[in-house]
């Protein structure tokens, strides 16, 4: 199993605090993924990075923000939670490779719940 | 906007019958994933499938990447009660300088004994 934990695993939150899900490595790969999963989405990408300082938005980014300061570890923030960011949340790694295709490595999630 | 739909999301067979879920795009992706997801737990990856018309086979499970890269199907052949799941499929595309994942909503199988 590739090295990847998530913490919290669980967290229960009011709306309107902050929440900073932490995800880490120990693979050194350079790619990383946050996804939220909900029923009858599947898993959508919020952020991603793309090496240490270097991060980009998903198709769902709004009220999310990231930050990659070590190869290892990849946050995320919810600036003010809200009930709509309710949901599981998935850490992936991989490396890129030209073929046949980069395979991520999921950790186990972490379930937040806004009430 | 959902790029790849997966079709069933729900499918509840009896042990030994055969199945296949669809995955159906109009965008071409570069690769496309097959995970497997269990309760509690994150996807994994059954099968990459890069070239079109490409099958694969991974015991009885036959997975096929259509001719034009844009549809995938998963055949299970008499399916067994550890084949229940959460089953994904993911297009890969690049943009940006990285690889990025659009997954299907997911199947959801369950095999009655």
């Amino acid at each position: 199993d590739a090295g990847i934990t998530q913490s919290p695993r669980h967290k229960v939150t009011e709306t309107g605090t902050p929440v900073t899900l932490r995800c880490h490595q120990t693979e050194n790969h350079r790619y990383m993924y946050w996804y939220r999963q909900d029923p009858g989405h599947g898993l959508r990408l919020i952020h991603y990075s793309y090496g240490v300082k270097d991060t980009d938005k998903g198709e769902v980014s709004d009220g999310y923000s990231v930050s990659r300061s070590k190869t290892e570890d990849f946050l995320l923030t919810l600036e003010s939670a809200t009930s709509s960011q309710t949901s599981v949340y998935f850490c992936a790694i991989s490396e890129l490779r030209l073929s046949p295709g980069n395979e991520q490595f999921f950790g186990p999630g972490t379930r937040l719940t806004v009430l | 906007t959902q790029l790849l739909e997966q079709s069933p999301q729900f499918l509840s067979i009896q042990e030994g019958e055969n199945l296949t879920v669809y995955c159906n795009s109009s965008s071409v992706f570069s690769s496309l994933q097959w995970y497997r997801q269990e309760p509690g737990e994150g996807p994994v990856l059954l099968v990459t499938v890069v070239t079109g018309g490409e099958v694969k086979k991974l015991k009885r499970l036959t997975f096929q990447f259509g001719d034009a890269r844009k549809d995938s199907s998963l055949h299970i052949t008499a399916a067994q009660p550890g084949d229940t799941g959460l089953y994904l499929c993911a297009g890969a595309l690049y943009s940006g300088g990285a690889q990025k994942l659009v997954f299907g909503q997911g199947t959801r199988l369950t095999i009655n004994p």
